[in-house]
């Protein structure tokens, strides 16, 4: 169960587009489609932004999307808004045997 | 409205053991897997452990395997946590969070507040 992997840091400004990764393993990321991404504001609950790599719940904007190729799964973020400055999460299921799961490493976005 | 309301933190000695409880409300509540996932100070999120809707397949992080343990009382739409042999590094904000499907771990679409662990002599 070691963390996905994602870089510590991503930045751009208003109006770019930036594109966060997640790397796993067979096992996971590369195993099921089970991937999800999740928006943390500080001192706030995390927020689901996609799930099943690529799906977005109702109410989240159509700015954000999400992809997956091999073991590793991207989030972009299209017309980058000063809200959207927050902690970025992917997460993976893990096992069929048992209910198994894991988070990535995290990502902090930047709005310059 | 779907409402997740965690309690039962609180600082402990290292050793000791804590029971958390998270009341759920607003869907039906035996119809999805439940999970906890915590977050240490300053630190990314960490899955902890998450049970299907029946308690058929349950699954813990190898970081709290043998010491905690989960369950869930569908009559009383309630989701538990029990924590033994607790340490300092188990000190964390504690996430309820329901997930998207019944027997796996698809998504968490909804999360509590989070009660706080805070393990310390």
């Amino acid at each position: 169960q070691s963390a996905l992997t994602q870089p510590a840091s991503v930045s751009g400004s208003p109006g770019q587009s930036i594109t966060i990764s997640c790397t796993g393993t067979s096992s996971d990321v590369g195993g099921y489609n089970y991937v999800s991404w999740y928006q943390q504001h500080p001192g706030k609950a995390p927020k689901l932004m996609i799930y099943d790599v690529s799906n977005r719940p109702s109410g989240v904007s159509n700015r954000f999307s999400g992809s997956k190729s091999g073991n590793t799964a991207s989030l972009t973020i299209s017309g980058l808004q000063a809200e959207d400055e927050a902690d970025y999460y992917c997460s993976s299921y893990t096992s069929s045997s048992t209910l198994d799961g894991v988070f990535g490493t995290g990502t902090k976005v930047t709005v310059l | 409205e779907v409402q997740l309301v965690e309690s039962g933190g609180g600082l402990v000695q290292p050793g000791r053991s804590l029971r958390l409880s998270c009341a759920a409300s607003g869907f039906t509540f035996d119809d999805y897997a439940m999970h906890w996932v915590r977050q240490a100070p300053g630190k990314g999120l960490e899955w902890v452990s998450g049970i299907s809707w029946n308690s058929g397949s349950i699954g813990y992080a190898d970081s709290v395997k043998g010491r905690f343990t989960i369950s869930r009382d569908n009559a009383k739409n309630s989701l538990y946590l029990q924590m033994n042999s607790l340490r300092a590094e188990d000190t964390a904000l504690y996430y309820c969070a329901k997930d998207l499907v019944d027997t796996a771990m698809a998504a968490f679409d909804y999360w509590g507040q989070g009660t706080l662990v805070t393990v310390s002599s």
